[in-house]
């Protein structure tokens, strides 16, 4: 069967450090992947999604940037994190015709 | 651009109450699914309706898809306290990336005992 893995779980960083953000999956090849942002209380903000290997769509302009190494391997990452940047950010695949499995996500607190 | 629209925000119901969120779209939907995120955790597939008119049932759970497959309705019959939750809706469209979702901003119920 299929599973997502995503961590850490919580994580606290001051302004200015780097962040980086591991999602796998397991059980599938060639999965569609996301990343998403959900602030407090609020909706779900795609951030970007992968195709395929090499292949990252973004949505919204930030200082976030994902990669996607391997097949079943998407990254979040940041060089300098803002104040704005905390929020509860979550991971998802889909074979791409069918419902997205999300990751258990990690809350991101930016001091 | 494709948005989906999804009302009510907040909705507050007694135990045994019926609740029914409801999500629209301007333009004609693909398919439309439903997520559901307890408090403190992550959204989890519910269904997936594709069909025209098309109403599926999950034990209290009544889904719907319109005729015009532009809008479509979760209704709980009777809720429990483990209903409590936002319910998301999210759609997909022709043309767009396959897979690619449009998730509304979310019902977020509360159900008193």
């Amino acid at each position: 069967s299929q599973t997502i893995h995503q961590w850490p779980a919580t994580l606290v960083q001051p302004v200015g450090s780097p962040l980086s953000l591991e999602c796998t999956v397991e059980g599938t090849s060639n999965p569609n992947l996301y990343w998403y942002r959900q602030a407090a209380g609020r909706g779900l903000q795609l951030l970007f999604y992968s195709v395929g290997i090499g292949q990252i769509s973004s949505e919204v302009p930030q200082n976030l940037s994902a990669s996607r190494p391997q097949d079943r391997q998407f990254i979040l990452s940041s060089k300098k994190l803002l104040l704005s940047d905390s929020g509860f950010y979550l991971c998802a695949w889909s074979p791409g015709t069918y419902g997205y499995t999300f990751g258990s996500g990690t809350r991101l607190t930016v001091v | 651009g494709q948005q989906v629209m999804q009302i009510p925000q907040y909705q507050h119901v007694q135990e045994g109450e019926d609740f029914t969120t409801y999500c629209n779209s301007s333009t004609t939907l693909s398919n439309i699914q439903w997520y559901k995120q307890r408090p403190g955790g992550h959204p989890v597939f519910l269904i997936q309706l594709v069909k025209s008119g098309e109403v599926k049932k999950q034990k209290r759970l009544t889904f719907q898809f319109g005729e015009a497959k532009k809008n479509s309705s979760l209704h709980i019959t009777a809720t429990q306290t483990t209903d409590v939750g936002t319910y998301f809706c999210a759609g997909g469209y022709r043309g767009s990336t396959l897979g690619r979702l449009y998730f509304g901003r979310g019902t977020q119920l509360t159900v008193w005992p």
